[in-house]
């Protein structure tokens, strides 16, 4: 079974720029999370997504961030503008949620390193 | 005070030893846990997931406290590989997960 991919890998761009990251969810996955890790630091949930609609935002810069699953299956997060303090890697997970127990454990892409000089 | 808190460690251990880390909560109503491992440069990969007392994977034991609000992860027989840092997740609501800053594992020989 494919995992959830991610790109691209890893982004370097000024401050004030705009980025947009994609990601692939795990096959038959109906939520989407995308998370943010700051060096040093554990991952924090930016945006979640049920299908195509949104669960939890409540962490997203909404000035800044935004983010999309129009069809419910592979989704995009976008900065615009970038600041210097969202260099981090963007971690995109998925889980299948459609019971109890393991349905609930997300399993994580390879992320996009972003560095905004 | 953190949602999640772990000790950074580094926790330097030879090969062979048994090592563990705790992980305290404070939202005394969560229900699952999740031990994951990072690599450097990699992302987390699911290790344990712990859903009642605890739950055990060869060398690897994961044992909740809920009177104390605290999980532990148990590594018996060390290896090499075994290197990486250790993040500790408490599932909320509508299933967030919330993670600690994880703690840091060198084993060496």
């Amino acid at each position: 079974e494919a995992g959830v991919a991610q790109s691209p890998r890893y982004k370097i761009i000024e401050k004030r720029q705009s980025v947009a990251f994609w990601c692939n969810p795990i096959s038959g996955h109906a939520t989407l999370y995308w998370y943010q890790q700051i060096l040093g630091q554990g991952p924090k949930l930016l945006i979640q997504f049920q299908n195509n609609g949104v669960v939890d935002d409540s962490q997203l810069p909404k000035d800044r961030f935004s983010a999309e699953r129009l069809k419910g299956v592979d989704s995009t997060l976008k900065i615009q503008p970038a600041k210097l303090e969202d260099s981090a890697v963007y971690l995109c997970a998925s889980s299948s949620n459609t019971g109890t127990g393991r349905t609930y454990e997300q399993y994580f892409g390879p992320g996009t390193r972003l560095t905004v000089t | 005070r953190k949602e999640v808190e772990q000790d950074p460690g580094p926790f330097n251990v030879p090969e062979g030893a048994t090592v563990a880390f705790n992980c305290t909560y404070s939202n005394s109503a969560s229900q699952s846990f999740f031990w994951y491992r990072q690599d450097c440069r990699k992302e987390p990969k699911l290790l344990m997931s712990v859903y009642s007392s605890g739950n055990e994977d060869g060398r690897f034991t994961a044992q909740l406290n809920r009177a104390s609000q605290y999980i532990s992860l148990l590594i018996r027989d060390s290896k090499l590989s075994d290197s990486a840092t250790y993040l500790c997740a408490v599932r909320k609501y509508g299933n967030k997960l919330v993670f600690g800053a994880g703690t840091i594992l060198r084993v060496k020989s």
